[in-house]
């Protein structure tokens, strides 16, 4: 199976600040012939399901706030959040689709000071 | 709008198996997929398997292959998961998820939720 492993862990930042998550797969999810990289994120606030930021590494899903942003290509990705709210308070997981099982990173905890 | 609602929570034995409901509206149930992923308590979240619903096909995790079942009932919009010979580490929150379908290179990745039925396995 591909590991996806997160970091960091946790952070708490100051409410405007930025938020930078990084996101390290076992093995390259990257598509060649559709050059497109198989990593979703989403935004997972206690009860309540989670919710898809970010699908091929750095489209935005419908509906999401412009200051949610991904990138990264290969085995190393990131989840930006350009000036964090108060609402953003969450766990944040990224996703490898490249190959089934699908699995997910160990979660980021976004806490504001 | 795009709506998952799931069966409420559950309590059964070890060796016991569940069955999880998820209802789906808003949406052509028949150009989806249903994904069912499950988050045991303090770990990352777990694909249990899925079924393209317009062709009635599905795929399953290694990991739960032969007791994982999925099923649909297109004539109601609802999904069916059943997981059978349970233990106590089968005790986790249980999602439905609505995945798109690909006519080639599968696309699973989950773009609504259900709201997650807990179950609860324990003697």
């Amino acid at each position: 199976d591909i590991v996806m492993t997160q970091s960091p862990d946790s952070l708490a930042v100051s409410l405007g600040e930025r938020v930078t998550i990084k996101c390290k797969s076992s093995q390259s999810l990257l598509y060649s012939p559709y050059n497109k990289d198989y990593v979703s994120w989403y935004q997972h606030k206690a009860g309540q399901p989670p919710r898809l930021l970010i699908y091929w590494a750095s489209t935005r899903e419908s509906g999401v706030p412009d200051r949610f942003s991904g990138s990264g290509s290969g085995t190393d990705f990131t989840l930006a959040i350009s000036s964090v709210q108060a609402e953003d308070v969450a766990i944040y997981y990224c996703q490898q689709y490249y190959t089934t099982p699908v699995t997910f990173g160990g979660g980021t905890k976004v806490e504001i000071k | 709008q795009v709506q998952l609602v799931q069966s409420g929570a559950e309590v059964t034995k070890p060796g016991a198996s569940v069955k999880v409901s998820c209802k789906a509206s808003g949406y052509t149930f028949t150009t989806y997929g249903i994904h069912w992923v499950r988050q045991a308590p303090g770990q990352r979240p777990e694909w249990m398997g899925w079924i393209n619903v317009g062709r009635n096909t599905t795929k399953y995790s290694q990991r739960f292959q032969g007791r994982v079942t999925i099923k649909t009932d297109t004539s109601a919009s609802t999904a069916h998961m059943e997981l059978t010979s349970l233990t106590s580490e089968d005790t986790a929150i249980y999602y439905c998820a609505r995945g798109p379908v690909s006519g080639f290179r599968e696309l699973f990745y989950f773009n609504a939720w259900g709201q997650g039925t807990l179950v609860t396995v324990s003697s």
